[in-house]
């Protein structure tokens, strides 16, 4: 079975600043996508970056951007320049490849709070 | 509309009665699943349809849960008897079902129910 696991309940950055968030997972497959999703006040979930396990690229979407370490099983998203826009729970998130079914496997979340 | 859409946005239902929520995926998306969102179990997938068919649903907690989709794109989400253990904020999603980025799942706003 998939675990993913997110160690940091709570963090918090200056404005401007660059902040970290870890993620870590558990599996026995080759292929499967990582994700890293938004979740302001709103509720809505918001997908912030994917990445494709057989890329060895980290992928970047503006100030976002993923160190992937597919042996150490490791994803964490790096937001440089945090703005106060960012203040969201932030989720890891995993699903095979190719399997039966796509669904999602989520950590636990990390509350992000970006101070002016 | 663009995104994916839920109603009601709340729902505040007494015990035992039934309820229904729904999903109105993004046009053209042919997968569609149903995740539950609460303080104590975190984010947990409920259903997975693909079309109108539902192959996996081993996330249903009980047999109270029940759930279908119409004309490959609506879908509704039926608590019959409910408990209060059953309020949380019920999220919907959906993919197309091809291959890399087309299997991203998009989310809807929620819906947040409340069994007094």
């Amino acid at each position: 079975a998939q675990t993913v696991t997110q160690s940091q309940p709570e963090m918090s950055v200056q404005e401007a600043e660059t902040v970290t968030l870890s993620c870590t997972y558990d599996t026995s497959e080759n292929n499967y996508y990582l994700f890293w999703y938004k979740q302001p006040p709103s509720r809505q979930m918001i997908l912030v970056i994917r990445q494709e396990a057989y890329k060895q690229q980290n992928a970047t979407e503006n100030r976002f951007s993923v160190n992937f370490q597919k042996a150490a099983k490791s994803f964490s998203l790096k937001i440089s320049d945090s703005q106060l826009g960012d203040t969201a729970m932030y989720f890891c998130a995993f699903t095979l490849y190719g399997g039966a079914t796509n669904k999602l496997i989520f950590g636990t979340g990390t509350l992000l709070a970006v101070q002016p | 509309g663009a995104g994916v859409s839920q109603s009601p946005s709340n729902k505040v239902t007494e015990k035992g009665k039934d309820v229904e929520l729904r999903c109105d995926p993004i046009s053209g998306h042919t997968a569609l699943y149903w995740y539950r969102q609460s303080l104590g179990q975190g984010l947990e997938f409920l259903i997975y349809f693909q079309g109108n068919s539902a192959p996996d649903k081993s996330g249903l907690p009980s047999d109270r849960f029940s759930a279908e989709r119409t004309g490959g794109s609506v879908s509704t989400l039926t608590i019959q008897r409910t408990q209060q253990e059953d309020s949380a904020v019920y999220l919907c999603a959906s993919s197309g079902s091809g291959t890399g980025g087309d299997r991203t799942q998009y989310f809807g706003p929620g819906t947040r129910l409340l069994v007094l």
